[in-house]
């Protein structure tokens, strides 16, 4: 069974440009949540797709969004990129079932560098 | 605001030692979920507990929850170089908006 995939691996931008990441979550995962992980502020919750919908966000800047295709593949995209933003993007996927109890289902992420 | 702190936040120790890592919070959570995370590579779920003062063991890992559901503790024996790596706890309160509450991880080297 594949993993969730996320595209690409590596990316150096510079600030003032934007970004799109993109993540493929295992078959049948309908939940995407994506997270900012930096070494000072650990892992960071940016927003949760489910059925094309935004169902949870963090508290991000509006430089941050999202968006889930029929399909469950999700993306994000940060416009305006500062210096701030380089960190590892993950993105996690899930069932969706009671209890919520689900276990997160990590890509590998994409490491963003901002120049 | 829900807190999880881990501690310690970095921790070496040599091969064949013991371990405990704690994750702690004055919040109740529904759930607890321990994840490894190695260098280069997602966070990859160990173990979820779900019952006040329930134990689980994965190979040489041992998990507790808490009894009041507020901490929960990771006790490795005999640590081998292979268990290096990012420990994160992650707990989950079904009346949170369903977010997941991160700790910062405490970061484990054992050395040959």
């Amino acid at each position: 069974k594949a993993g969730v995939t996320q595209t690409p691996r590596y990316l150096i931008k510079t600030r003032g440009q934007q970004v799109t990441l993109s993540c493929s979550p295992i078959s049948g995962h309908r939940s995407v949540s994506w997270y900012q992980q930096t070494p000072g502020q650990g892992l960071q919750f940016l927003f949760e797709y489910f059925s094309e919908t935004q169902r949870n966000k963090g508290n991000f800047p509006g430089r941050f969004s999202g968006r889930q295709f029929s399909n469950s593949r999700s993306e994000m995209n940060v416009s305006t990129l500062e210096l701030g933003d380089s960190a590892l993007y993950l993105c996690a996927s899930s069932l969706e079932g009671r209890g919520f109890n689900q276990p997160q289902h990590f890509g590998d992420g994409t490491r963003l560098s901002i120049l | 605001t829900q807190l999880l702190e881990q501690s310690p936040q970095f921790l070496s120790i040599q091969e064949g030692e013991n371990l405990t890592v704690y994750c702690n919070s004055s919040s109740v959570f529904s759930s607890l979920q321990w994840y490894r995370q190695e260098p280069g590579e997602g966070p990859v779920l160990l173990v979820t507990v779900v019952t006040g003062g329930e134990v689980k063991k994965l190979k040489r890992l041992t998990f507790q929850f808490g009894d009041a559901r507020k901490d929960s503790s990771l006790h490795i024996t005999a640590a081998q170089p292979g268990d290096t790596g990012l420990y994160l706890c992650a707990g989950f309160n079904a009346g949170n908006n369903r977010k997941l509450i991160w700790g910062l991880g405490t970061s484990l080297a054992v050395n040959p």
